[in-house]
């Protein structure tokens, strides 16, 4: 079974652009997590979507957005883009079927540096 | 609040020997999934081991084992017999059952695998 896949793997704006990344899931997974990796804030939850549907957020600003398509791929858009939002980011899918037990599994990542 | 604490930034271990990464955490929910997952340098988040609040035996996958102490709050990852590949940043991270798809990650132990 294909794995979770990230596009495009690199990318670099500059400030007050807006970009935008896609995540495909491991087929039949219809939870997709978007997580924001620095090497000041670590590892931290931007949001999850469920069958289309946005469920949990996580504490970042506006101009963080996502969507989900009806076939479970996500995409998550940055508009305005500052310095601090250099990052790795990460995308990860799982069945969302059993709780707290579930297993999350994630993509390699779209590294996105802004000058 | 859930919170996850690794307080290894750095482990140096010589080839073949077995090695233990610590992991505390903190949560008020009674029910809660604890993992750990592997990043290389690559960027990839990779899943290792999981182990459940209620679960009585400690989780274990070939060479990856987890001390789980309930009562301590501790969830140390315990990898045996290391090997050169092993070397990269492992991450602890916790999901509460009403916390959705998030996961909560320490900081990180990144570990060095010694030839």
């Amino acid at each position: 079974k294909a794995g979770v896949t990230q596009t495009p793997r690199y990318l670099i704006k500059t400030r007050g652009q807006q970009v935008t990344l896609s995540c495909s899931p491991i087929s039949g997974h219809r939870s997709v997590s978007w997580y924001q990796q620095t090497p000041g804030q670590g590892l931290q939850f931007l949001f999850e979507y469920f069958s289309e549907t946005q469920r949990n957020k996580g504490n970042f600003p506006g101009r963080f957005s996502g969507r989900q398509f009806s076939n479970s791929r996500s995409e998550m858009n940055v508009s305005t883009l500052e310095l601090g939002d250099s990052a790795l980011y990460l995308c990860a899918s799982s069945s969302r079927t059993s709780g707290a037990q579930e297993t999350q599994y994630f993509g390699p990542g779209t590294r996105l540096l802004v000058l | 609040a859930q919170k996850i604490t690794q307080t290894q930034p750095g482990m140096f271990v010589q080839e073949k020997e077995a090695v233990t990464l610590d992991c505390t955490y903190d949560t008020s929910d009674p029910s809660y999934g604890l993992f750990w997952y592997k990043q290389p340098s690559s960027g990839e988040m990779i899943f290792l081991i999981y182990q459940g609040s209620y679960d009585q035996q400690n989780a274990t996958e070939g060479r990856y084992s987890l001390n789980f102490q309930k009562a301590r709050k501790s969830a140390n990852l315990v990898i045996s017999a290391s090997q050169l590949g092993d070397s990269a940043m492992y991450f602890c991270a916790m999901r509460e059952i009403q916390g959705a798809q998030k996961l909560v990650f320490g900081q990180g132990t990144r570990l060095t695998i010694n030839p």
